[in-house]
């Protein structure tokens, strides 16, 4: 199986900051690599796939990037209603896999 | 806009059998053009894809729970189900349905809420 590595597991950022995540693939999965977002008792949100796609609807704020092995999702002008947990997801093959998740908090 | 509602028991005792229910509101799984499936969390861990269906009954599951699960479709009542065998405390965790589109059974689009089946005797 392919093992996802996120990083960090918890940040704090303020309203208006920029946020990165990263996400690391124990192998080469060239860009298929999804984002989502998950906030308490709720169902995950697909933010963004096959690595730089931007889901329909969702905010321009956020981007992702990266190919191989290594990527980064980023929350540009952070809001407060981006708190949540962000899990990353490799669909290069089955099983497909996911990062153990970043929990984002908002100062 | 496709909704997707797990339902089944929320309890369910050791060595004994789980079985989910997914309804699907907005959409047809009868479709040709989408993938269905199950994935896990256990409390406070990450999450862990389970398998998929298409309706036309093919199936792909994680080799790690193979040999204990079965993902089935019914058309007539636009559902598609999970059954988890020989459970154990393991298994304990909110079991979401999905869908995804197909040619990218990867990417799950929409999710249910999720439903929290706990294994205990």
């Amino acid at each position: 199986d392919i093992q996802m590595t996120q990083s960090p597991s918890s940040l704090s950022a303020s309203v208006g900051d920029r946020v990165t995540i990263t996400c690391r693939a124990s192998q080469s999965i060239s860009t298929y690599l999804n984002w989502y977002q998950q906030k308490p008792g709720k169902a995950p949100n697909l933010l963004i796939y096959a690595a730089s796609s931007l889901e329909s609807g969702v905010p321009s704020r956020f981007s992702g990037s990266g190919s191989g092995t290594d990527f980064t999702l980023a929350i540009s002008s952070l809001q407060p209603e981006d708190s949540a947990t962000y899990f990353c997801q490799q669909n290069y093959n089955t099983p497909y896999t996911f990062g153990q998740g970043t929990n984002l908090e908002i100062k | 806009q496709v909704q997707l509602q797990e339902s089944g028991p929320g309890l369910v005792k050791p060595s004994e059998t789980l079985s989910l229910t997914c309804t699907v509101s907005g959409g047809s799984v009868s479709s040709g053009s989408y993938y269905w499936s199950w994935i896990r969390q256990p409390p406070g861990k990450g999450l862990e894809w389970i398998g998929y269906i298409y309706y036309s009954g093919s199936t792909n599951y994680n080799p790690s729970l193979k040999s204990r699960v079965t993902i089935s479709v019914d058309t007539s009542k636009n559902q598609f189900s999970l059954t988890l065998s020989s459970v154990t405390a393991a298994d304990t965790a909110v079991y979401h349905c999905a869908r995804a589109s197909y040619g990218h059974t990867g990417i799950l689009h929409y999710w249910g809420q999720g439903t929290l089946v706990t294994v205990s005797s």
